[in-house]
């Protein structure tokens, strides 16, 4: 069981819809993230919210449009996505403290795999 | 140079024999490490956070070298279910959490 929900686990588009990915979490956790993983890749890290402002934004293309409308829910919007973008989404989150650094681990979603054609 | 780098593997690895890697990082700022484990078509889950004067849980012990910039995973004991891809993780200021490339591990009978 996982304590960070991912709508939906699977998702089919093509290039000139407009959908949304979906991420919930009751942990109390004040950092959300967004991370894209391709086959056989690492996750790549997309953007950061810390309590529900944008703090990171890995130069990701506009095509992709986060959302953080609570502390528990975080929205990925995507719009005429492309081919390559096919992956699988993870949504994380991870207690926000004061400082620097936070030393705890991220929680992970199940995923959303996405599949553009 | 890569922030956090790992070599890929495979590692083949006999059931009950002991295996150990690394994963490199080039920032020397890096406060936090942690190890994550992924099967296939699955997310990462937590294996342990990596401590300064290093820690262990069950069969897993994990170290932190700070003067030569690298964490260490040591699997004692190997079962099937080991098998998987593990992936350090390196915490930046800001909120930033890096992965590295991962390590793959199959435990073989």
């Amino acid at each position: 069981d996982t304590e960070v929900t991912q709508t939906p686990k699977h998702l089919v588009m093509g290039m000139t819809n407009k959908k949304s990915l979906k991420c919930e979490q009751h942990m109390g956790h004040r950092a959300m993230y967004w991370y894209k993983q391709k086959a056989k890749k690492p996750p790549e890290l997309m953007f950061v919210y810390s309590y529900e402002k944008l703090s990171i934004n890995e130069s990701v293309p506009s095509r992709f449009s986060p959302e953080c409308p609570n502390s528990s829910l975080l929205n990925l919007h995507l719009h005429a996505l492309q081919p390559e973008d096919s992956a699988l989404y993870l949504c994380a989150s991870r207690p926000q403290v004061q400082g620097a650094y936070s030393g705890s681990p991220l929680h992970f979603g199940n995923g959303t795999r996405l599949t553009v054609t | 140079r890569k922030e956090v780098e790992q070599d890929p593997g495979p590692f083949n690895v006999p059931e009950g024999a002991t295996v150990a890697f690394n994963c490199t990082y080039s920032n020397s700022a890096s406060q936090s490490f942690f190890w994550y484990r992924q099967d296939c078509r699955k997310e990462p889950k937590l294996l342990m956070s990596v401590y300064s004067s290093g820690n262990e849980d069950g069969r897993f012990t994990a170290q932190l070298n700070r003067a030569s910039q690298y964490i260490s995973l040591l699997i004692r004991d190997s079962k099937l279910s080991d098998s998987a891809t593990y992936l350090c993780v390196r915490e930046a200021a800001g909120n930033k959490l890096t992965f590295g490339g991962g390590t793959r591990v199959l435990v073989k009978p």
